[in-house]
């Protein structure tokens, strides 16, 4: 089984829409919870971090996680063209740092 | 502020070869440190992490090893490459307290 896993997509959605993001996780003694954007050809980058439950809004980005459910989210509202990338799901379990295969995200104009 | 080196940026390597990443972080002492591959269209692969000088813990056997010689450093290494090494390799810091992970640049080796 598979620490972090996350729907391959790829997801579409129209400019200006939410794009809902979904991964689960496996090790319940994880800590620490993360997205990551990556566009083609580049390193991914950290938006946001979650350690507790609930939500987590940082402008029009919103993650959410449930402990109980080993599940975290995010939503991206009004997404734009510059969002499509591919966003990655990570998780630390203490010094290991796990990630999700990631969902490819595209934003129609 | 803290940053993360990682070169070189593209390699082109023969099947057989020698094969050196560095990566070094400023800014910060004593982060945990860790090397991912990535192949075309998947997601990241975890091959090492580091918690302190000389302690590595590897999460996948292969022919990579890596070393951390000075704190803020780790280098990956292999004796003889396989095509199968071909990939995106990511070295990423991060901070036991806060645990997010910080990601150099990549390097993108090509084993022909």
């Amino acid at each position: 089984q598979k620490e972090v896993e996350q729907n391959s997509g790829p997801l579409s959605v129209p400019e200006g829409a939410i794009a809902s993001l979904n991964c689960t996780y496996s090790d319940r003694v994880s800590q620490s919870f993360f997205w990551y954007r990556q566009y083609s050809g580049k390193s991914p980058e950290l938006i946001m971090s979650i350690y507790s439950n609930g939500d987590k809004e940082d402008g029009r980005f919103t993650a959410q996680l449930n402990k109980a459910s080993q599940y975290v989210s995010l939503l991206i509202r009004d997404s734009q063209p510059s969002d499509s990338a591919t966003y990655l799901c990570a998780v630390n379990t203490g010094n290991q740092f796990y990630f999700g295969t990631g969902t490819s995200l595209t934003v129609i104009p | 502020s803290q940053t993360i080196h990682q070169w070189p940026a593209t390699l082109v390597q023969p099947v057989g070869s020698p094969l050196s990443l560095e990566c070094t972080v400023e800014g910060t002492s004593n982060p945990n440190l860790y090397w991912y591959r990535q192949a075309a269209g998947r997601g990241l692969q975890l091959l090492f992490y580091s918690v302190g000088i000389g302690q590595i813990s590897s999460e996948v056997p292969q022919n990579l090893s890596a070393s951390r010689p000075q704190d803020r450093q780790f280098i990956l290494s292999s004796k003889k490459l396989l095509l199968s090494d071909s990939g995106f390799y990511l070295c990423a810091w991060s901070t036991y307290r806060r645990g997010e992970a910080f990601f150099g640049q990549g390097t993108r080796l090509t084993v022909v």
